[in-house]
């Protein structure tokens, strides 16, 4: 059965350093999404992708974030410079154009700053 | 921003019964809802879902009840199995969210299936 797939399954960096995480969504989906959960914390939404394009985002997905789907597979997330509160599990997700709106999640990148 | 709620952090049931896992909403332009279970590091696995112009939705061992006029939501495990121990997370999507429908979790329930 596809599923989505994310890359590293840790991360490690020092507070200022610019990190990617990758995704590699189920191939016939249109949507893609990043939501992070902070320990303890609920599941949050941060940007969605449509089009080749940002189609929402919350108030989280500020200008240190940014999202690129550099070929026709991947979806990464970057965060230019790191602060210690953007410690979180981040999870890709991704779904079908249509009448259904069940998303489909990878299995997570711990990432840690210290 | 507690849209999505989920009052029981916590519910035990003995193996073969029916589980019983709650979720109230505040905002009613949600119209769609899920319903994800979650081991420890791995993503949250899609469970079942429900359009808000149903009131039930069943798949196998799976039932899902929307009471719109309560604005709460539930989901019947029947009969639990010990492998159904995981942590349960309700979600919503609205149509004001534009094509997207990102999803709003709430806080999630530890069941627990006691042999």
């Amino acid at each position: 059965e596809p599923e989505v797939t994310q890359t590293p399954s840790h991360q490690v960096t020092q507070m200022g350093q610019e990190v990617i995480l990758r995704c590699v969504p189920i191939s016939n989906h249109l949507y893609f999404y990043w939501y992070r959960q902070i320990l303890g914390q609920k599941v949050e939404f941060l940007v969605s992708f449509y089009n080749n394009e940002i189609s929402e985002k919350s108030e989280i997905f500020d200008d240190q974030f940014s999202v690129e789907r550099p070929d026709g597979s991947n979806f990464t997330l970057k965060i230019r410079s790191t602060k210690l509160e953007d410690s979180a599990m981040y999870f890709c997700a991704s779904r079908q154009q249509g009448a259904t709106y069940e998303q489909f999640f990878g299995p997570g990148t711990r990432l840690t700053v210290l | 921003d507690q849209q999505v709620k989920q009052n029981s952090p916590s519910l035990s049931v003995q193996e073969g019964r029916i589980s019983i896992l709650n979720c109230d909403y505040t905002n009613s332009m949600f119209d769609y809802f899920l319903w994800y279970k979650k081991y420890p590091a791995e993503g949250p696995t899609f469970l079942i879902s429900i359009s808000s112009i149903k009131d039930k939705n069943e798949d196998g061992r799976f039932t899902v009840f929307l009471n719109k006029s309560a604005k709460h939501l539930s989901l019947h495990i029947v009969p639990s199995q010990p492998g159904d121990s995981a942590v349960y997370f309700c979600a919503a999507s609205s149509s004001l969210s534009g094509s997207a429908r990102q999803l709003t979790f709430g806080s999630g329930t530890q069941l627990t299936v006691l042999p």
